[in-house]
């Protein structure tokens, strides 16, 4: 069984749209978790650190349910440049190691 | 220019052969990390280094080794490449506490064994 696992997609949304996907993780003892973004075969960047109370940077949304062990990620509004694969990480043992899921792409249409 | 670099960006080679990949960072960071992707699949971990003396094994090592030559290199040998080692590899730094770590990817080699 993977530790991060993702729907892999992919989602296609209109410009404009939003766009909302899960993550699942099966450590409940992980102690951080990551939304990383990768632009076709270009390496992975950060997009945003996922925190208890749920956090937003511009038009993403991340939460976090420790109880169900999941993440997720929403995109309002969203652009064609919004296009790439969202990967979920996961830090599971607080030691500097992450686990990285598969990937969700996102494809947004003019 | 980029703070992670690696060297070749592609490489095409044959069953058998020893092939090196090299990566360098003028990050400062202390952690170097190597990694491959397939398509399907997330990044797997193949080896670590959180500082020059310390290295260790990640999840998928075997037919691999590692060289941490100095703080801001970090290379990676396949001693006898394999078919099966055909990836995208991606070297990887970070320094911040394990809650906020941010890890930096370089631009990836792409690897094919024939």
């Amino acid at each position: 069984r993977k530790e991060v696992e993702q729907d892999p997609g992919p989602f296609n949304v209109p410009e404009g749209a939003t766009v909302a996907f899960n993550c699942t993780y099966s450590n409940s003892a992980s102690q951080s978790f990551f939304w990383y973004r990768q632009d076709c075969r270009k390496e992975p960047k950060l997009l945003m650190s996922v925190y208890s109370s749920g956090n937003e940077d511009g038009r993403f949304t991340a939460q976090l349910n420790r109880a169900s062990q999941y993440i997720s990620l929403l995109i309002r509004d969203s652009k064609l440049s919004d296009s790439a694969t969202y990967l979920c990480v996961v830090n599971e043992s607080n030691d500097y190691k992450l686990s990285f899921g598969a990937g969700t792409t996102v494809t947004v249409r003019a | 220019d980029a703070d992670v670099t690696q060297t070749p960006r592609n490489r095409i080679t044959k069953t058998g052969k020893r092939i090196m990949l090299e990566c360098s960072q003028t990050k400062g960071h202390d952690r170097m990390y190597w990694y491959r992707q397939d398509p399907g699949l997330g990044l797997q971990l193949i080896y670590y280094s959180f500082d020059v003396k310390d290295i260790n094994k990640g999840e998928i090592s075997d037919g691999y080794s590692v060289s941490r030559q100095a703080q801001a290199k970090f290379s990676l040998s396949l001693e006898s490449a394999i078919p099966n080692q055909t990836a995208l590899y991606f070297c990887a730094t970070s320094a911040g506490t394990a809650t906020t770590d941010t890890q930096y990817f370089g631009p990836g080699t792409r690897l094919t064994v024939l």
